[in-house]
């Protein structure tokens, strides 16, 4: 079982929805970061999280530390907004850093 | 800006030969990453350094893989022989000190294709 998962692996919506890119975890971990990959692109990171919520434009992270989970929402979702989405923990007990699979986002026109 | 810089960008090389990439990280950061990433794997960590030293390098073939930090400038991955199934985008990233969690910063990347 991986260390972190991702959900849903792909996910395809129409422009202006509201999008949501769910991450679990089950290692104990010091930071969350949410990553962004365009096709044939280099990773941008978008938040790192270690408690609460944090809110860039239309991106929004969440994290709750008892449940380990994190969630992504995009709001008002665009066709710029077609990437994907990469969840990583920074474990707390030697500071690996844990990818998830990531997520691809299709938005439609 | 500061930024994370890897060349080359793009290697093609046939198998048997000697592939060496290279990372500088962002000045100040102690922390720094090597990935692959792959159509099938996705990104898979290959080994981390802090301070210079190797932490962990267990997701690196021993037999061929080699990382290295000569110095707080320069981090290097070797392949040697290189095989066709290295073929991949390798990343490097750096982070400040870990007690401060700081963001990751990742380069372009290195696109190996091994013939």
């Amino acid at each position: 079982k991986n260390e972190v998962e991702q959900s849903p692996q792909n996910l395809t919506a129409q422009e202006g929805e509201f999008i949501t890119i769910n991450c679990s975890y089950s290692v104990g971990i010091s930071a969350l970061h949410w990553l962004q990959q365009h096709p044939g692109g280099g990773i941008v990171s978008l938040f790192m999280l270690s408690s609460g919520k944090k809110k860039h434009g239309r991106l929004i992270a969440t994290i709750n530390i008892q449940e380990k989970h994190s969630s992504l929402h995009i709001t008002a979702s665009h066709p710029r907004d077609s990437a994907v989405y990469i969840c990583a923990v920074r474990s707390n007990r030697d500071d690996k850093i844990i990818f998830g699979k990531g997520t691809r986002l299709h938005i439609l026109p | 800006d500061a930024r994370v810089t890897q060349t080359p960008r793009h290697k093609v090389t046939e198998m048997g030969q000697e592939v060496t990439m290279r990372c500088q990280p962002i000045l100040g950061h102690n922390t720094v990453f090597w990935y692959r990433q792959t159509m099938m794997q996705g990104l898979e960590l290959l080994a981390y350094f802090r301070n210079r030293a190797p932490l962990d390098d267990s997701g690196m073939p021993k037999d061929r893989f080699s990382a290295e930090m000569p110095d707080a400038t320069l981090a290097t991955l070797k392949i040697q022989p290189s095989e066709p199934r290295d073929s991949a985008v390798y990343f490097c990233a750096s982070g400040g000190l870990a007690v401060y969690n700081s963001p990751l910063h990742f380069g372009n990347g290195t696109r190996l294709t091994v013939t």
